[in-house]
């Protein structure tokens, strides 16, 4: 199985701070990631898919970067809204395989 | 409006068995897999496996050791999950997902775009 590695697993923001989240897998997928934004009580929305195209309706301030083994997804300017976890997974291959999540909280 | 709407909460035993559900509607239930996700209470998000309802085509993430069955019915444009023997550690959020196919450039990229509400399991 490919494991996604994801780094931090938490952090502390303000509103309006600039937020990077990265994410490593242990082989080589090419584009085959996908970013998701999970919230306590609800279902994971999807951000990005093919590790750069933002996915319809998603705010423009989230964007994903990367290819190959590293990728990275970046808040441009964090909304009181964005406070959650964030999940990359790969869709290379069987199985597929999120990271362990980063935590976005509150400073 | 494109939605799946999963079967309620369940309380089971160890070594019993659960059957959960995902109706969809608001789209062509038959031309999209559904996929399964858990998350196990303090820990993240796990692919369970997905199944395809034209063909009942299925991929099982083999960490599940064998121990479920997707299944889908047509007619009810509904995706079902069967566990057979739980143990403790199941409990937690299940999901199921909607899985289309993205086309990037001149690639096609899958991804889950439309989520179920989640169907707790608690099994002690």
């Amino acid at each position: 199985d490919i494991q996604m590695a994801q780094s931090p697993s938490s952090l502390s923001a303000a509103v309006g701070d600039r937020v990077t989240i990265s994410c490593r897998a242990s082989d080589n997928i090419g584009a085959y990631l996908n970013w998701y934004q999970h919230k306590p009580g609800s279902a994971p929305n999807l951000l990005i898919f093919a590790a750069s195209s933002l996915h319809t309706g998603v705010p423009s301030r989230f964007s994903g970067s990367g290819s190959g083994t590293d990728f990275t997804l970046t808040i441009s300017s964090l909304q009181p809204e964005d406070f959650a976890t964030y999940y990359c997974q790969q869709s290379y291959s069987l199985p597929r395989t999120f990271g362990q999540g980063t935590k976005v909280e509150i400073k | 409006e494109v939605q799946l709407v999963q079967s309620g909460p369940e309380v089971k035993k160890s070594g019993e068995s659960l059957k959960m559900s995902c109706q969809g509607s608001g789209y062509n239930f038959g031309t999209y897999w559904i996929g399964w996700v858990r998350q196990i209470p303090g820990k993240g998000l796990e692919w369970m496996g997905i199944i395809f309802p034209g063909d009942s085509e299925t991929r099982y993430n083999p960490s599940l050791e064998g121990r479920v069955t997707f299944s889908v019915d047509k007619s009810s444009k509904t995706a079902y999950m069967q566990w057979s023997s739980l143990k403790a550690s199941d409990s937690g959020m299940y999901f199921c997902a909607r899985r289309p196919r993205f086309s990037s450039g001149r690639d096609f990229f899958t991804a889950f775009d439309i989520w179920g509400q989640g169907t707790m399991v608690t099994v002690s």
